[in-house]
């Protein structure tokens, strides 16, 4: 399974556009690149799939430069409301016999 | 509103006690997967089933643990006996295999916080 590699943390502030990029170099070719969300004391929400350009959605927006080797999602305008932790995860889907795991992810923090 | 339920959602226990967890799936889903979530450690694989049958439980101590579905509605795991180690939220998330214009999202419950004392 590729390894992946986030920012631990990062700070926004509400109306702003985050970033957040993931490195994935061994990024295999029926590997996809997926993004959960995840408030406390709840369990991990979808918010976006991609596997090449660029993938938007009503929440965010997922870009992938040709050589796939790294991948940003896009939030735009965050609210207090987006303070989360943000996981990449990349992998074969899993009706191809992959299975979905979760790195240590990116804990946003928006500031009003 | 279809959801993941999982039972209990907090549990309290003395090591060498017997726990289970109990999650039911999203009717329709034919996947399962059980994670484990520590500050530690993060969210750990633990086992996940394909129509009721198990594809991968190599993430699970199996001295300890063990994972069933006895029917489609619901999806088990035992911690025989529990240690203080075992301390936890524990996940279960059912889906799909992604199809025509469906990325195949995972649904997750809302956990069961296991202390073991």
């Amino acid at each position: 399974l590729a390894k992946t590699t986030q920012p631990i943390s990062m700070d926004s502030y509400e109306g702003q556009e985050v970033n957040i990029t993931c490195s994935h170099n061994n990024i295999a070719t029926n590997d996809y690149i997926t993004w959960y969300q995840q408030f406390p004391s709840q369990g991990p929400r979808f918010i976006i799939q991609g596997y090449k350009t660029k993938v938007t959605n009503e929440v965010a927006s997922l870009f992938i430069p040709a050589d796939r080797k790294s991948s940003t999602l896009s939030l735009p305008r965050v609210s207090l409301s987006d303070t989360a932790v943000y996981y990449c995860l990349v992998g074969p889907i899993y009706n191809q016999g992959g299975k979905l795991i979760f790195g240590q992810g990116t804990e946003l923090s928006v500031k009003p | 509103d279809a959801r993941v339920t999982q039972t209990p959602r907090d549990k309290v226990t003395e090591m060498g006690q017997e726990v289970t967890m109990r999650c039911q799936p999203i009717l329709g889903h034919n996947t399962v997967f059980w994670y484990r979530q520590t500050m530690m450690q993060g969210l750990e694989l633990l086992a996940y089933f394909r129509n009721r049958a198990p594809l991968d439980d190599s993430g699970m101590p199996k001295d300890r643990f063990s994972a069933e579905m006895p029917d489609a509605t619901l999806a088990t795991l035992k911690i025989q006996p529990s240690e203080p180690r075992d301390s936890a939220v524990y996940f279960c998330a059912s889906g799909n295999p992604p199809g025509q214009g469906d990325p195949g999202e995972l649904f997750f419950g809302e956990g069961s916080r296991l202390t073991v004392l």
